[in-house]
């Protein structure tokens, strides 16, 4: 079968950094992305880990240990409009990829 | 603005009703994907097109049809609906399959 895992909730302060952790177990694996959705808008893209490492965008990182199946989303600098909820989404095959339940990100002042 | 437009953003229909949404791409991508969100579950992948040939059905129930007459175009058609399918449906994109984007959905609402 296949299973998602990553925290149902963090909450954090401004300014401050956090981690969002995924595990994940899948018949096939391609790579990880994490996509994040605030309240009452649609998923947009943040990264994608097809190898082992760290990816950098802006404030922004992805991990990916493909060994360990697991990977992570790191935030930096957090901001009130971080608030939102975040999904890691293993691409299990060509064209298709699953998400897991997201992590919803409370940014306190 | 994604590049991918769906129509319409709201939509509350009753179980005999038939409706179709629609969705279209314009970022020259080669697959076109129907998701479902509802509340408290993750998104469930229902259908996915490359270069217009379904490549992946999810145990959906024939109640939803999709279709895909060309790489732009993707339309999901609806009837006999039940109270449980009421749920928000997104549509994406992609080029290759490693990075979705994202329509803003329609919430449809079964009565």
């Amino acid at each position: 079968g296949q299973s998602l895992e990553q925290p149902s909730e963090v909450t954090a302060v401004e300014g401050a950094i956090v981690q969002i952790n995924c595990t994940y177990q899948t018949s096939g694996f391609y790579g990880l992305s994490w996509y994040q959705q605030h309240d009452g808008g649609a998923p947009t893209f943040l990264s994608y880990n097809a190898l082992d490492g760290l990816e950098e965008t802006g404030r922004f990182s992805s991990f990916l240990s493909r060994s360990d199946s697991y990977g992570y989303l790191l935030l930096q600098e957090l901001q009130m409009k971080d608030s939102a909820s975040y999904f890691c989404a293993p691409q299990t095959g060509g064209f298709k990829t699953i998400f897991g339940a997201g992590t919803r990100l409370f940014v306190k002042a | 603005e994604t590049g991918v437009t769906q129509t319409p953003r709201h939509l509350v229909m009753g179980m005999t009703n038939k409706k179709s949404l629609k969705c279209e791409q314009h970022l020259g991508h080669n697959a076109m994907y129907w998701y479902k969100q509802s509340a408290k579950k993750p998104l469930e992948l229902m259908f996915v097109y490359s270069l217009e040939e379904r490549v992946e059905n999810n145990s959906v129930p024939s109640r939803f049809s999709p279709e895909c007459p060309n790489s732009s175009h993707l339309f999901l058609h609806l009837h006999t609906l039940q109270p449980e399918d009421s749920a928000l449906y997104l549509c994406a994109s992609s080029q290759e399959g490693e990075k979705l984007f994202f329509g803003s959905g329609t919430q449809l609402s079964v009565l």
